[in-house]
């Protein structure tokens, strides 16, 4: 699986658009770019992913580069309750196991 | 929305007890997992079961750890002789294809 990097942190004011970047330089053309977040110590919550498109579902959309270098993961109207880690993986989805990274810790403010 | 159960939500434990910790996944699934996360550090990945096996196993899943899916609806992760390194949060999660939807974790605590 390709190695992702995204920033540490990152902060967001309520209401705002919240957008976390991520790059995957050395993502292969079958991986997808797959998102999860985590709210302090519950388990690990699915938003979305994408091969090539752009994607959008009702928690976010997901916005990845032409040449699938890069993503960004856009909630479109941050609340305190995505106050969380953020999780940018590439992943071939065979059913393997799921790598974690340190991921991006968003909060939001009031 | 179906969605992952984890049973207890706490556990404390002496060191040296067994423990069972146990899941039930969304009911159509047919890959099952188990994670851990020590607190304050990343979630890893500990062991996937398919068609009644175990796929992958990771370096931390040794012969103190079992997983087992004894009837439809449950899979369950023992572990035979608790140390005090494994007080950590386990999270189960389960996939139909690819995306795995993960549980909200049992809280282990070895004293």
């Amino acid at each position: 699986d390709a190695k992702t990097t995204q920033p540490t942190s990152m902060d967001c004011a309520e209401g705002r658009a919240a957008n976390l970047p991520c790059n995957h330089s050395t993502i292969s053309g079958n991986e997808y770019v797959y998102w999860y977040r985590q709210i302090h110590s519950q388990g690990p919550q699915y938003i979305i992913h994408g091969l090539k498109n752009n994607e959008t579902n009702e928690m976010a959309s997901l916005i990845i580069t032409e040449d699938r270098k890069s993503s960004t993961l856009i909630l479109p109207h941050a609340t305190l309750r995505d106050t969380a880690v953020y999780y940018c993986i590439a992943w071939k989805t065979s059913y393997d196991k799921v790598i974690f990274g340190p991921g991006t810790s968003l909060s939001v403010i009031p | 929305e179906p969605e992952v159960t984890q049973t207890p939500s706490h556990q404390v434990t002496q060191m040296g007890q067994e423990v069972i910790l146990r899941c039930v996944p969304i009911s159509n699934h047919l890959y099952f997992y188990w994670y851990r996360q020590i607190l304050g550090q990343k979630v890893e990945f500990l062991v996937s079961f398919y068609n009644n096996e175990i796929s992958e196993k990771s370096e931390i899943f040794d012969d103190q750890f079992s997983v087992e899916r004894p009837d439809g609806s449950n899979f369950t992760l023992k572990i035979r002789s608790t140390k005090l390194e494994d007080s950590a949060m386990y999270f189960c999660a389960s996939s139909f294809r690819e995306t795995q939807y993960f549980g909200p974790g049992t809280r282990l605590l070895v004293l």
